[in-house]
């Protein structure tokens, strides 16, 4: 079956430590997204990629990065610059972003990202 | 510029009770609007959306909304509630006319009680 796959699903942060989470899907789709998500604020875009080899800056960009070098993969880096990383981190994507406007988002089941 | 607000945190309905979630929604030209939900420690799943035309939209699992244009509601319904359909409830708007991504509402955790 087609979809989105995170991982990990748990995922711990030591001070001054960059950690990567992996979003891979194989619905073969153009755009992907990651974002946030904190209790009683809904979900908060971060980066968004609409093609391979590109990607732009969401509304919470500071402190993350993403690279997009596959169709199927679109890592997110939390690095140390991130101050306050705990959070439910959600992958998602759909057919375009542009030209599939009216098109839903599809989920993967995200990563709990912790400070030890 | 583009918005959604769900006035509602919390609420809750009794088993076999029609259940409202509301949606209201700014935006600057014509919207696409979605209702998604989701289940504790999993992702997004997607109810329904209304695109253009008939106003009342139906989705998965006997859910539908009904578009407001002059008073830019969207709100969420049910006839009948389950207690399987207790869930965090996302509204979420896009602006045709923009090439701003898919903005989300804060979510409504519904709770069915027996």
């Amino acid at each position: 079956d087609g979809g989105i796959t995170q991982s990990p699903k748990y995922l711990f942060r030591k001070e001054g430590q960059n950690v990567t989470l992996s979003c891979e899907q194989n619905l073969n789709h153009d755009a992907m997204y990651w974002y946030r998500q904190d209790p009683g604020q809904g979900l908060r875009l971060i980066y968004y990629s609409q093609i391979v080899n590109d990607f732009q800056k969401g509304d919470i960009a500071e402190g993350y990065s993403v690279s997009r070098e596959k169709k199927e993969s679109f890592p997110l880096t939390v690095t140390s610059a991130q101050k306050n990383p705990t959070a439910f981190y959600l992958c998602a994507s759909s057919p375009s972003s542009l030209e599939g406007l009216d098109q839903p988002q599809h989920f993967g089941d995200g990563t709990r990202l912790s400070i030890l | 510029a583009q918005s959604v607000a769900q006035p509602e945190d919390q609420v809750n309905v009794a088993e076999g009770n029609p259940l409202t979630v509301k949606c209201t929604y700014s935006v600057s030209g014509n919207p696409y609007l979605f209702w998604y939900v989701q289940y504790p420690n999993r992702g997004l799943q997607f109810l329904l959306k209304y695109i253009t035309g008939d106003n009342l939209v139906k989705g998965s699992y006997g859910f539908e909304a009904e578009f407001n244009k002059s008073q830019t509601s969207f709100h969420l319904k049910k006839p009948s509630a389950l207690v399987s359909d207790s869930a965090l409830y996302f509204c979420a708007v896009r602006d045709r006319g923009s090439a701003r991504q898919l903005t989300f509402g804060s979510g409504t955790q519904l709770t069915v009680l027996p």
